[in-house]
């Protein structure tokens, strides 16, 4: 098993760009999230997920979109990138039952111009 | 919604004494409280966790103690080695979200 994994590894964007961050799970978890982290910032949470079809605002979803349309997928949209987006990326995904560990991709890392 | 404090944000300890890394958090229905260790350049992967049911949980050289009524809830790693050199996320759980704390880079002296 692949485990989680994300779509690119790194990107630069100039501003006013837009992109689409792919997450992909093989593990038929039902829980989904988009971190972001900045130094100093520990992990943000951005949008999360708890079923196909569904999704919630984190703590700082503003300028960012998100769908989950298959169950092992959660795509992160910028649509107007901001050097404010520069980030790393990183998703995660849980089994639907309470209090399961959290499993992580390897990250995004964005750098907006 | 849930806030969650983290301290010390670095911390330098001797190899071979102890670590003790603290959280608080804000939201009493908060009911499981997961600790990652971050690898530079890794992704975060969890050590240790625990639910609000347990007041502390030990795996070998970690431990995570819990206070409900302080809403606090703490790392212990004892015997430190070169290898726990790291940055440390505690975390709370409320219902769907997953709130962290903004981290502490654990060094240990040689």
């Amino acid at each position: 098993n692949a485990g989680v994994t994300q779509t690119p590894k790194f990107r630069v964007l100039k501003t006013g760009q837009s992109m689409t961050l792919l997450c992909a799970q093989d593990m038929n978890h039902e829980y989904m999230y988009w971190y972001r982290q900045d130094p100093g910032m520990g992990l943000r949470l951005i949008h999360y997920s708890v079923g196909e079809g569904t999704t919630a605002k984190g703590e700082v979803p503003d300028g960012y979109n998100v769908s989950r349309l298959k169950k092992q997928n959660f795509l992160l949209g910028l649509e107007s990138a901001a050097p404010s987006q520069t980030s790393v990326y990183f998703c995660a995904s849980t089994r639907l039952a309470k209090n399961n560990e959290q499993f992580f991709g390897p990250g995004t890392r964005l750098t907006v111009l | 919604g849930e806030n969650v404090e983290q301290h010390p944000s670095t911390l330098s300890v001797q190899e071979g004494d102890s670590a003790v890394i603290k959280c608080t958090y804000s939201d009493s229905a908060s009911n499981y409280f997961p600790w990652y260790k971050q690898e530079l350049g890794k992704r975060p992967q969890l050590i240790i966790d625990i639910r609000s049911n347990v007041g502390e949980k030990k795996d070998q050289r970690i431990a995570v103690t819990l206070n409900k009524t302080a809403k606090h809830f703490s790392l212990h790693i004892t015997e430190t080695q070169p290898e726990d050199s790291a940055v440390y996320f505690c975390a709370a759980r409320r219902d769907d979200k997953i709130i962290f704390g903004k981290g502490t880079r654990l060094h240990i002296l040689p």
